[in-house]
């Protein structure tokens, strides 16, 4: 089964508004990994936060770490039409990475 | 650097063939995944090498899979005989540390007739 479950699965914003998408997951983690696919593209890494971390920013991502209630959330700021893309948080359990179901982001222009 | 390359991008075969899939992880990463993407099931890990050496394979869905990786430079994942339910995209990924960030390849789309 997933160990990671994003949501909402899909989420349509206009552009220069924030996104905010949520990762929950089951099982202790050593970090865990936001990534993001261009339909059709592999994944591109955006952020690791360790599990000894609260908050990450990097650029117009913003990550949260809760590990007491195992859940994190990926705030895009100001979006954009390229941002257009799904979404994936990533568990890191024993060097595996394990993913989740995705959050399909649409930013229209 | 030239990133994870995978070939090929595309592959189209009738159910019973073999099918090749290859992979040239990032010079100097020393962890190499393989990934399969559906709608239905998400994705998922097949197998991971770390210094050339199958770490966990549990990922396998059953014996028509195979890989090898018989040097630091190239992986390959084998499914033979195919059958229709192994379409997908077929994903690697490579590592310079495990456990961290991944880079993955653009991956192979099979479609098996």
């Amino acid at each position: 089964s997933q160990q990671g479950e994003e949501d909402p699965q899909a989420l349509s914003i206009q552009e220069g508004e924030n996104a905010t998408m949520n990762c929950s997951y089951k099982t202790s983690i050593n970090n865990l990994q936001w990534y993001r696919q261009n339909s059709g593209r592999g994944l591109v890494h955006l952020i690791l936060i360790r599990s000894n971390e609260r908050e990450k920013h990097s650029g117009r991502l913003r990550v949260t770490l809760d590990t007491s209630k195992k859940s994190s959330s990926l705030l895009i700021t100001a979006s954009r039409a390229a941002d257009t893309a799904s979404y994936f948080c990533a568990t890191e359990i024993t060097d595996k990475l394990i993913f989740g179901t995705g959050t399909r982001l649409q930013v229209f222009p | 650097d030239a990133g994870v390359i995978q070939s090929p991008r595309h592959e189209v075969t009738e159910m019973g063939q073999e099918v090749t899939l290859r992979c040239k992880p990032i010079s100097g990463h020393n962890s190499l995944f393989w990934y399969r993407q559906t709608m239905m099931r998400g994705l998922e890990l097949l197998i991971y090498f770390n210094n050339n050496v199958p770490i966990d394979d549990s990922g396998m869905p059953e014996d028509r899979f195979s890989a090898k990786m018989p040097n630091a430079s190239f992986s390959t994942l084998k499914i033979q005989p195919s059958e229709p339910r192994d379409s997908a995209v077929y994903f690697c990924a490579s590592t310079r540390t495990r456990g961290e960030t991944q880079y993955f390849g653009p991956g192979t789309r099979l479609l098996v007739l």
